[in-house]
């Protein structure tokens, strides 16, 4: 089956860095890729969708400039929580697709853990 | 409104019996996919088994199936002779067809809380 890495699968920082997670379709090109964030014991938060080579769309409420999320080929997507506050701890995790004509390909990462002190 | 609506925030099942986890959607678009995910405590997102709308027959993937119920719009999914590592939370989702031909928004339900015990 189609494969998704993430990385890091988890990082604790201090509040103000900013932090880099990458997402990463290993078998498989993702013409388009999906950022979610997690709280506790909740569902899945859609953040942004990422086509390859556009801008990324977000969904309401979320700050492009606080969550850049980059989509530079067909195998990779970052998404850099910029300035990190205690707020920003959450579960992160984005999820691939191989066709976007095809609605059962949706291949999801481990997630990442962010904790920010 | 909710899209995705997953009733039941926990359930418990005995290991070996079977366990119905319920969920209904709500969509005007003709094409659209339901999907069920499985997150264990690790937090990875597994995919259990997918049911598109045009799909005559229900969708079976070993002792997953899916009850799909088009006209009350409801997708519930049944686990066959549970086993103590089904042990998770599940998730409801769809995508509908976007008539643009964009990309295809994912939504979730809040999902289901599976305990099996011994």
């Amino acid at each position: 089956g189609a494969v998704v890495s993430q990385h890091p699968s988890r990082v604790i920082c201090k509040s103000g860095t900013s932090v880099k997670i990458e997402c990463r379709s290993l078998d498989f090109q993702a013409t388009t890729m999906f950022w979610y964030r997690q709280f506790p014991k909740q569902s899945l938060m859609l953040m942004a969708t990422s086509n390859e080579g556009s801008k990324a769309t977000y969904e309401q409420g979320v700050e492009k400039d606080k969550f850049l999320i980059n989509h530079a080929s067909l195998t990779l997507s970052t998404l850099t929580v910029t300035s990190a506050h205690p707020e920003d701890s959450s579960f992160y995790i984005c999820s691939a697709s191989a066709d976007a004509l095809r609605l059962e390909t949706q291949y999801f990462g481990p997630g990442t853990r962010l904790l920010v002190l | 409104a909710q899209k995705i609506t997953q009733t039941q925030p926990g359930m418990f099942v005995q290991e070996k019996e079977a366990v119905t986890l319920d969920c209904t959607y709500d969509t005007s678009d003709p094409s659209y996919g339901l999907f069920w995910y499985k997150q264990p405590s690790s937090g990875e997102m597994i995919f259990l088994i997918y049911q598109g709308s045009y799909d005559q027959q229900n969708a079976t993937e070993g002792r997953y199936s899916l009850n799909f119920q088009k006209a009350r719009k409801s997708a519930n999914l049944v686990i066959s002779a549970s086993q103590l590592g089904d042990s998770a939370m599940y998730f409801c989702a769809m995508r509908e067809g976007g008539k643009s031909g964009g990309s295809y928004i994912p939504t979730f339900g809040r999902g289901t809380s599976l305990i099996v015990h011994p």
